[in-house]
């Protein structure tokens, strides 16, 4: 049984551009979570989803960030015009349907140049 | 609002020897679960030990056991028998029952010396 994936590993952009973050979550796993972790700091929520819908997205800044989870593919963690404050890593966990413990994947650490 | 203390920032221990990482948190809830995660060199989130507050036994993993005070708040990690490869940032988390998010303390970064 395969983890949580997440794709790119290692992402590069400038500033002003987008970035594109993909998490699939284990198989049988029906809730995805996004978390950033700045440099030296604990992982902080941001958003919360199951299939085709957001349940709570009350970590996530109100502008340039979106998620979705389709009913097909990946989750998308999109950020747009990025800034070098988006430089973090980015994780991505999964959890069964109301089991509470989250299994999280290797992440994405973002570089804004 | 929920929050998770560990207040050593950084812990060495010899190997083969035991060590306890300290977390405190604040809540007013009284169905909760905890977690201790390890976020070893890699970066990977490795899930350590988990523990549901409704439950008076501390939880056990091998060689990592919980000492969970429920009335203090305090849900310390105990290694026994230290490895080279528990070196990695240890982090201690919170989680409302029913709720979403996890919240997370600033970690612990332990290195086992050889």
């Amino acid at each position: 049984n395969a983890g949580v994936m997440q794709n790119p590993r290692h992402l590069v952009r400038r500033r002003g551009q987008e970035a594109r973050l993909r998490c699939s979550p284990m198989k049988g796993h029906s809730h995805v979570y996004w978390y950033r972790q700045l440099p030296e700091e604990g992982l902080k929520f941001m958003v919360y989803l199951q299939k085709e819908n957001i349940i709570d997205e009350s970590g996530m800044p109100k502008e340039r960030f979106s998620a979705e989870f389709p009913k097909e593919g990946p989750s998308i963690l999109r950020i747009q015009q990025v800034v070098r404050g988006d430089s973090a890593a980015y994780f991505c966990a999964s959890s069964p349907q109301d089991v509470d413990t989250q299994y999280f994947g290797p992440g994405t650490r973002l570089t804004v140049l | 609002a929920q929050t998770v203390t560990q207040s050593q920032p950084e812990m060495s221990v010899q190997e083969a020897e035991t060590v306890t990482l300290s977390c405190t948190y604040d809540t007013s809830e009284s169905n909760y679960y905890l977690f201790w995660y390890k976020q070893p060199p890699s970066r990977q989130m490795i899930l350590v030990i988990r523990q549901e507050a409704y439950k008076q036994q501390n939880a056990t993993e091998n060689r990592f056991s919980v000492n969970f005070q429920k009335a203090a708040k305090s849900f310390s990690l105990k290694i026994s028998d230290s490895q080279l490869g528990d070196t990695a940032m240890y982090f201690c988390a919170f989680m409302k029952h029913g709720d979403n998010d996890m919240r997370f303390g600033a970690g612990t970064r332990l290195t086992v010396k050889p």
